[in-house]
């Protein structure tokens, strides 16, 4: 099956400074891939998302590039602000498999004023 | 959007006993929900997927017995943990699709802590 992985586990920046969060799947299928942001007790919240056919997707200060020859994608936030603070997972679809999303193991970004 | 609603919130039960968790679908038809669980400060780990009017399947090192997932209709799957331990104390959340789209919609999770 599908195999995320993801780095760092921890991420402390400035407030203002850019954060990237990098993931890499095993799985070739995957054909799409979502980054969530979840806050403690609640939901994964949808953030960006890249398909397979696309290397690079934006939404303002937020950005997801994807290499699919090496098998990895990341996640780009510019001008980091405290209330980016969160986990930040990543995670991978196989379409042709029912649809089940793997995750990574998660990335606490620490924003500091 | 749409929206997927997990009821309770929270639960405490005491060991040995079981406990059911709601998934609902409110603005949509779901034949395919899943289930997870996440301890604290892991991530989410896909349990089962549930699929309407037949069994579940279950991912590898989850047992079926213990973790009883019933789809019944579109827009329902109930998850009930049976003869609950405190180690199955966690954070359990569902998702699903709305028709061809490849978004999950998560419901607000569950907090099981079991005494």
């Amino acid at each position: 099956g599908e195999n995320v992985e993801q780095h760092p586990s921890t991420l402390s920046v400035q407030e203002g400074d850019s954060a990237v969060i990098k993931c890499t799947y095993s799985d070739s299928a995957s054909n799409y891939f979502p980054w969530y942001k979840q806050e403690l007790g609640k939901r994964p919240q949808l953030i960006i998302d890249i398909r397979s056919n696309v290397g690079e997707k934006k939404d303002q200060r937020i950005a997801v590039t994807l290499n699919k020859t090496a098998k990895h994608f990341s996640l780009h936030i510019t001008e980091t602000q405290p209330e980016d603070s969160a986990v930040y997972f990543c995670a991978a679809l196989v379409g042709a498999a029912g649809n089940k999303l793997t995750f990574g193991g998660g990335t606490r970004v620490l924003v500091k004023p | 959007g749409a929206v997927v609603s997990q009821h309770p919130s929270w639960v405490i039960c005491k060991s040995g006993t079981s406990v059911k968790i709601e998934c609902r679908s409110l603005d949509f038809q779901a034949t395919t929900m899943f289930w997870y669980r996440q301890f604290p400060k892991q991530s989410l780990m896909l349990m089962a997927t549930s699929n309407e009017g037949s069994k579940a399947t279950y991912e590898q090192g989850v047992e079926k017995d213990k973790f009883l997932i019933n789809h019944a209709s579109l827009t329902l799957s109930t998850l009930t943990v049976t003869s609950a331990h405190p180690e199955d104390s966690s954070f359990y959340i569902c998702s699903a699709y709305k028709g061809g789209k490849t978004e999950a919609f998560f419901g607000q999770g569950t907090r099981l802590t079991v005494v």
